[in-house]
């Protein structure tokens, strides 16, 4: 497929378990993003993948979530020691920005993975 | 504090009616300011993207318009379609000292009834 894939779709886990979800960007893309989408709030964004610079962690909302990209194609995210607080929907975009900086890129996101903590 | 509001959160409109979605930020440095479509279960489409120096962009039906002096953006819809029925992002992004941010409103859901 042309877009970007998530995977999985759905993953249910116990709290304390660690996690890891994928994102496939779309090829050639070279900005890579993920987000959080808790029920009945905004988009929250969480990291930034730029090339082979430094990645924008500011928003991680602590030291439980890293994420990491290999070269310019796969990104990881992966939560340790989930709490019920972290289920939300985990959405990943990419973009062909080539500035680390914002820019007036189009994000295109995955489906996401919705992250369900009992 | 950086900040991204929308108003009206919900709104219910007749198909073929035009409706306008509003944004107000508090965000600097402001370097350019988007509206998104997330339909249900579906991951955010863009629909429009605006710089400090452009006050108007068009997509089909959609058209926003931003006043980077009062801080305000809006979103018009018109002729709507049963299709519209979606939630209607804002986001802003700015830069940081950790380098780049994005800064997301809570959206205004959008249903349109035959």
């Amino acid at each position: 497929g042309a877009g970007v894939s998530q995977s999985p779709s759905n993953k249910v886990t116990e709290k304390g378990k660690d996690v890891e979800l994928r994102c496939d960007p779309i090829s050639g893309h070279t900005a890579l993003y993920w987000y959080r989408q808790r029920l009945g709030q905004g988009l929250e964004f969480l990291i930034y993948f730029q090339g082979n610079s430094a990645p924008d962690k500011s928003g991680l909302p602590s030291d439980r979530f890293s994420a990491e990209r290999t070269g310019e194609s796969v990104s990881t995210l992966t939560i340790q020691r989930t709490q019920q607080e972290d289920s939300a929907v985990y959405l990943c975009a990419s973009s062909l920005a080539h500035e680390r900086e914002p820019s007036t890129d189009t994000q295109y996101f995955g489906p996401g993975t919705r992250l369900t903590v009992l | 504090k950086n900040q991204v509001e929308q108003s009206p959160q919900s709104l219910i409109i007749l198909e073929g009616k035009n409706c306008t979605l509003q944004c107000n930020y508090t965000v600097s440095p402001f370097s350019n300011l988007r509206w998104y479509k997330q339909d249900t279960g579906r991951g955010p489409v863009s629909l429009t993207i605006m710089t400090f120096s452009e006050n108007t962009k068009s997509n089909g039906r959609y058209t926003a318009t931003l006043d980077a002096d009062t801080k305000q953006s809006s979103l018009h819809i018109t002729a709507s379609q049963l299709s519209d029925s979606a939630s209607y992002i804002c986001v802003v992004a700015l830069y940081n000292q950790a380098g780049t941010a994005l800064i997301f409103g809570k959206g205004t859901t959008l249903s349109v009834s035959s």
